[in-house]
């Protein structure tokens, strides 16, 4: 399995709903990233879990909270959105943080979770 | 930190034209990933490449890791080769991808 699964693909919240993105690899990685893509700009780091622990936030705002319950998920719970965080949410996953990712095939993304808030 | 530029940002091509596109970034990495990402937002790995040169079909690419700089080449382009096309690189110092700006590309019939 060289796949990362990202669900739901598309989500529509309100700004005072909870919500969650759930990312998912059976690759062995262990190193996995949240990633926040707006419409014709390039995908911007969030989060960096290595060996289940965060190890990067990108001075993200609380209302987006990253868990990592094992070495396989990631999740990003959205609570109190404002409709400028409607993006792109892409999943990757790396061999290793911090060492180019795996000799041969790097970092793999998921197809992501496009999310509109209203 | 490590920045990534590309060019040309736009390109539009007939069908059956070859392309150049260029990364520079300015600091040492361990890892250059060239991506293509489709309609639907999906990031296509094409190289893994942070030195030397490899081979796909139509699509090649070399990085000189050296001079700091990756060439994606696309030779007999054709309409689904449409799309954008990104450079990323992880520098020494940051565990994650930083991305170019991207260029994007459009194959007219």
């Amino acid at each position: 399995d060289t796949e990362v699964t990202q669900t739901p693909k598309h989500l529509v919240m309100g700004m005072t709903n909870k919500k969650s993105l759930k990312c998912e690899q059976h690759m062995g990685h262990r190193a996995m990233y949240w990633y926040k893509q707006k419409a014709k700009k390039p995908p911007e780091l969030m989060f960096v879990y290595s060996y289940e622990k965060l190890s990067i936030n990108e001075s993200v705002p609380s209302r987006f909270s990253p868990e990592c319950p094992n070495s396989s998920l990631l999740n990003l719970h959205l609570h109190a959105l404002q409709p400028e965080d409607s993006a792109l949410y892409l999943c990757a996953s790396s061999q290793s943080a911090g060492t180019g990712g795996s000799l041969n095939y790097g970092y793999t993304f998921g197809s992501g979770t496009r999310l509109t808030v209203v | 930190g490590i920045q990534v530029e590309q060019s040309p940002p736009d390109l539009i091509l007939q069908e059956g034209a070859n392309s150049t596109l260029r990364c520079n970034f300015s600091d040492s990495v361990n890892n250059l990933q060239w991506f293509h990402q489709n309609p639907w937002g999906q990031l296509i790995n094409l190289f893994y490449i942070p030195s030397g040169t490899k081979q796909n079909g139509r699509l090649s690419a070399t990085t000189v890791a050296t001079e700091r700089y990756s060439l994606l080449y696309i030779s007999s382009s054709q309409t689904t080769d449409s799309g954008v096309y990104f450079c990323a690189v992880e520098d020494t110092g940051r565990r994650a991808l930083t991305f170019g700006s991207g260029t994007r590309l459009q194959v007219q019939p």
